[in-house]
C-alpha cells in the first residue's frame, strides 16, 4: 500500500513569491492534516481538512492556506513568503476524522531567500 | 499556549543498553503517541495510546499512558544502530478536534 506522498521534495522561493505544496493521502483516508517543522524543532500544527472543509487551523497567519480536493489530495499555499517560512512541509493523513493515528509523508522542503 | 516538554533533548547510548524517555504537560491529554523519525523522512507512528495507565509493546518498544493523563514515556530495550533518530511525542489534547501538539523531540544517537 502506498503511503503518503508530497511534491516537491524540495522548493526554493525568494522573499515575496508563493509557494504551493501537494500532498496525496494514503487510499482511503479521508483527512489530512499540514505541519510546519522549523530546522531543529517539533513539529506546529498548520491545518486539517476533511472531506474538502478546512475543520481546523493553527496559529499561523491567513497566508497560510490550502485546499482540499475531492479525490482528499490537498494542497498548502504559502503567500507573501518570508525568510523564516523556510522549514520542512509535512502532510499527514488519517482513515477517518476521530482517528489521531496520524501517517506522515516524507515533507517538502521549502526553503525562501 | 499548550505545550509538551519532552526529555531529554538528546542521547548517546551504547548499542544495546536501555533507552528511557518522557512527555509531560500541564495540560489533561486524551491520546498520546510516539513518532520516529529519521533524517529527510518523514515521522513514523511507533505506538498509540488511547486510555489513562495503558501500556503498550511494539517489539522492543514499550509506551505508557501515565495515570494523571498529563504524561507519558517511550522505553527501547536492547538498542541497536538502526534505532537512531528523532523520536517525538504527540498528545491529543481533550477537546482538540484533532489537532496534535508535538514535543521537541529526543535526538538518539547509538554508538555500536
Amino acid at each position: 500500500e502506498a503511503g503518503v506522498t508530497q511534491s516537491p521534495t524540495h522548493l526554493i522561493k525568494t522573499r515575496g513569491q508563493q509557494a504551493t505544496l501537494r500532498c496525496s493521502p494514503i487510499s482511503g483516508h479521508t483527512s489530512v492534516y499540514w505541519y510546519q517543522q522549523a530546522l531543529g524543532l517539533g513539529l506546529q500544527f498548520l491545518l486539517w481538512y476533511d472531506e474538502g472543509e478546512e475543520r481546523n487551523r493553527g496559529n499561523f497567519p491567513p497566508r497560510f492556506s490550502g485546499r482540499q480536493f475531492p479525490n482528499y489530495s490537498s494542497e498548502l499555499n504559502v503567500n507573501a513568503l518570508e525568510l523564516e517560512d523556510s522549514a520542512l512541509y509535512l502532510c499527514a493523513s488519517s482513515l477517518e476524522p476521530l482517528s489521531y493515528e496520524q501517517y506522515f509523508g516524507p515533507g517538502t522542503r521549502l526553503t525562501v531567500t | 499556549g499548550q505545550q509538551l516538554n519532552q526529555s531529554p533533548q538528546s542521547m548517546f547510548i551504547q548499542e544495546g543498553e536501555d533507552v528511557s524517555m518522557n512527555c509531560t504537560s500541564s495540560s489533561i491529554f486524551n491520546t498520546w503517541l510516539w513518532y520516529k523519525q529519521d533524517p529527510g523522512e518523514g515521522p513514523v507512528l511507533l505506538i498509540a495510546l488511547y486510555k489513562a495507565g495503558e501500556l503498550t509493546s511494539n517489539g522492543r518498544l514499550t509506551a505508557q499512558f501515565g495515570i494523571t493523563r498529563k504524561d507519558s514515556f517511550l522505553n527501547i530495550s536492547a538498542s541497536i544502530p538502526s534505532d537512531v533518530g528523532i523520536y517525538f511525542c504527540a498528545g491529543q489534547l481533550s477537546g482538540g478536534y484533532n489537532k496534535l501538539i508535538f514535543g521537541a523531540g529526543t535526538r538518539l544517537a547509538v554508538h555500536p
